[in-house]
């Protein structure tokens, strides 16, 4: 079975801090996912990456930055914390590059509180 | 652009009912893929279906269902003889070659609640 997993269930941070949200996969996927999940607007991409130390925009970039220094692992990094970034956030994998049609897997999911 | 539109946003049914959920995809791509995910109370987004755009054919899963129909730009989910566990948020996907890294765009969702 293919495995993402989050570092943490629930996060309470606050305002000015910095956080970093882990994510690892087990099954040697390239692409790899951060979304944010907000009651009213479904799931939105932060970035994306599809290879060790590349990383893309996705589509609210703002306030955020990631890092995938190895394959497995993927951080979502929130350089100053604000109580707008109070959100669920999802961390998703999934195989081939330039392919359409494997399906992604995700995590838990991540419950970050800023306060 | 792409799009995808849940239009119903929470949905209350008893048990044993028969429930289906929207979904209507904008896309100017002739090649892509529809999926739906179920987000239980967990939290955890479970992959339910794959669909790409050349394949209209409808499929059946046990008590889910789901209607696929390219003239509406339409791919309808249903569930039959609803039951408590089918509670959870359901989303619907979609994929195109041109979307960077290709990654899902996902609808609003739709909360459905069975009670017994």
């Amino acid at each position: 079975d293919v495995k993402v997993t989050q570092s943490s269930r629930y996060l309470v941070k606050r305002t000015g801090e910095k956080v970093f949200l882990e994510c690892v996969q087990d099954m040697d996927h390239e692409n790899m996912f951060w979304y944010r999940q907000d009651p009213g607007l479904g799931l939105r991409l932060i970035y994306f990456s599809y290879d060790v130390k590349m990383k893309e925009k996705g589509d609210i970039p703002e306030g955020y930055s990631v890092s995938r220094e190895k394959k497995e692992r993927f951080s979502l990094i929130l350089e100053s914390a604000s109580t707008n970034q109070t959100s669920m956030y999802l961390c998703a994998s999934r195989s081939g590059r330039f392919t359409m049609n494997t399906e992604a897997f995700f995590g838990q999911g991540t419950r970050l509180t800023v306060v | 652009a792409q799009k995808v539109t849940q239009a119903q946003t929470e949905i209350s049914v008893v048990e044993k009912e028969d429930v289906t959920l929207d979904c209507v995809y904008e896309t100017r791509d002739t090649t892509y893929y529809l999926f739906w995910y179920k987000q239980p109370p967990s939290g955890e987004l479970v992959f339910l279906i794959r669909r790409n755009s050349f394949d209209e054919q409808n499929e059946i899963s046990g008590r889910y269902s789901w209607n696929f129909q390219k003239s509406t730009s339409s791919f309808n989910f249903t569930i039959t003889a609803s039951q408590v566990v089918d509670s959870a948020v359901y989303f619907c996907a979609l994929r195109g070659p041109n979307q960077a890294g290709t990654a899902l765009i996902f609808g609003k969702g739709t909360t459905l609640s069975v009670s017994s």
